[in-house]
């Protein structure tokens, strides 16, 4: 099993342009989320969906937008790239029900110039 | 709302010496405790659960509900313990599966 696979890992964007990070997972998880590490900040809950097309915002969804229309896929777009979405972006992804365990991809840091 | 707090970002200790990492919360229902490690170029995975109530890799944690708290304790740290550590809490009423992660503490351990 690859578990949660993230694409691209590195990115730099020019402020304006556009881009779609790319979370797939092969664990047959319901529940998938997309989170941002700032430093000093820790870990921010921008999206998330508890099933195929069935998303919601989390803490800081500005500027950005999710898609789930399946239960292996759940892309983050990022809209009018803006400085302040520089950051490293981790897509999550854990089997309904409960409490249980967060399996993470390995991250997408995305640096606008 | 609920919220995490980790107080130290950096904690810096000798191998053998023991550590704790500090952990807080805020959160009005029965939360659910985690502590979650990056270590160097590897992915965010899970250390312990407080329903576990195990020891892995030497560390142990213990919920403290009168003090809302969720220390990581550790007797003697290895040099292979340096990473960044997460508390996370899960809300047992939020089924939507949302967890609220602390800011992180980096620990270096030097030999």
């Amino acid at each position: 099993n690859a578990g949660v696979t993230q694409t691209p890992k590195f990115r730099i964007l020019k402020i304006g342009q556009s881009m779609t990070l790319q979370c797939a997972q092969d664990m047959n998880h319901n529940y998938m989320y997309w989170y941002r590490q700032d430093p000093g900040m820790g870990l921010k809950l921008i999206y998330y969906s508890v099933g195929a097309g069935i998303t919601d915002k989390g803490e800081v969804p500005n500027g950005y937008n999710v898609s789930r229309s399946t239960t292996e896929d759940f892309p983050l777009r990022l809209e009018l790239a803006a400085p302040s979405q520089t950051s490293v972006y981790f897509c999550a992804s854990r089997i309904t029900g409960g409490a249980g365990e967060l399996f993470f991809g390995e991250g997408s840091r995305l640096t606008v110039l | 709302a609920q919220r995490v707090t980790q107080p130290e970002k950096l904690l810096s200790v000798f191998k053998g010496a023991p550590v704790e990492l500090k952990c807080n919360y805020s959160y009005s229902g029965s939360p659910e405790l985690f502590w979650y490690v990056q270590y160097s170029r590897q992915r965010l995975q899970l250390l312990l659960r407080h329903i576990s109530r195990e020891s892995i890799k030497g560390f142990t944690a213990d919920l403290n509900k009168g003090e809302t708290s969720f220390h990581l304790k550790k007797p003697f740290a290895q040099e292979e313990d340096s990473a960044m550590y997460y508390c996370a809490l899960h809300g047992a009423t939020d089924s939507w599966g949302k967890f609220q992660f602390g800011a992180g503490t980096q620990v270096v351990v030097t030999p």
